[in-house]
């Protein structure tokens, strides 16, 4: 089992629609979560940064964390096409406390 | 403010061959990781350095070492390089070490081994 699932997707929604990404992690003792961007041969930057239980809201984008369930999402309102990128899950701690990323979900908002 | 900069951004290595990578991070940040980014394995941690010491290292064998010196800056090497090798090579500086997962990532050294 990997240590932060993803789905590879593509996930194609239309323009204006709310994105839903999710990820899933296998150690649970993790106590921060973090998701990233990564626009085609660009680095990776950070969006959205988690740490409790519940919602967690900056513009269009909400993070959720459900720790019971290991489990940590992504909805992004109103998608645009410059939304369009790949989105990567991290979590710290656990264990080793190491930064684990997920492979990433492409996402491709059509205009 | 500048931003994280690492160097070579692109270099060519033969199978055996060994690479040296450089990273400066962001000024004041005192924590660099490197990932490792395939397209199918994704971004694959491989060492975080913090005051000049290695604090957590990834599954990676030992061809595969690392240091930071008094400034922040650090370096990674890889010796008798492998085709598998081929991958981009980030740096991820951040202000301080530890629970945080609030990276700053370099453009990245694509490294090709043939």
């Amino acid at each position: 089992q990997k240590e932060v699932e993803q789905n590879s997707g593509p996930l194609s929604v239309p323009e204006g629609a709310i994105a839903s990404l999710n990820c899933t992690y296998s150690d649970r003792v993790s106590q921060s979560f973090f998701w990233y961007r990564q626009y085609s041969g660009k680095s990776p930057e950070l969006i959205m940064s988690i740490y409790s239980n519940g919602d967690k809201e900056d513009g269009r984008f909400t993070a959720q964390l459900n720790k019971a369930s290991q489990y940590v999402s992504l909805l992004i309102r109103d998608s645009q096409p410059s939304d369009s990128a790949t989105y990567l899950c991290a979590v710290r701690g656990g264990a080793t406390n190491k930064l684990i990323f997920g492979t990433g979900t492409l996402l491709a908002v059509q205009p | 403010k500048a931003g994280v900069t690492q160097t070579p951004r692109y270099l060519i290595k033969t199978r055996g061959q060994q690479v040296t990578l450089s990273c400066s991070p962001i000024s004041g940040h005192r924590s660099v990781s490197w990932y490792q980014q395939t397209p199918g394995q994704g971004l694959q941690f491989l060492f975080e350095y913090f005051s000049e010491t290695q604090r957590n290292k990834g599954n990676f064998p030992g061809r595969f070492s690392g240091r930071q010196f008094s400034n922040s800056r650090s370096e990674m090497n890889v010796s008798t390089l492998e085709l598998g090798d081929s991958a981009l090579y980030l740096c991820a500086s951040s202000l301080i070490q530890g629970m945080t997962g609030e990276l700053f990532f370099g453009e990245g050294s694509r490294l090709t081994v043939l």
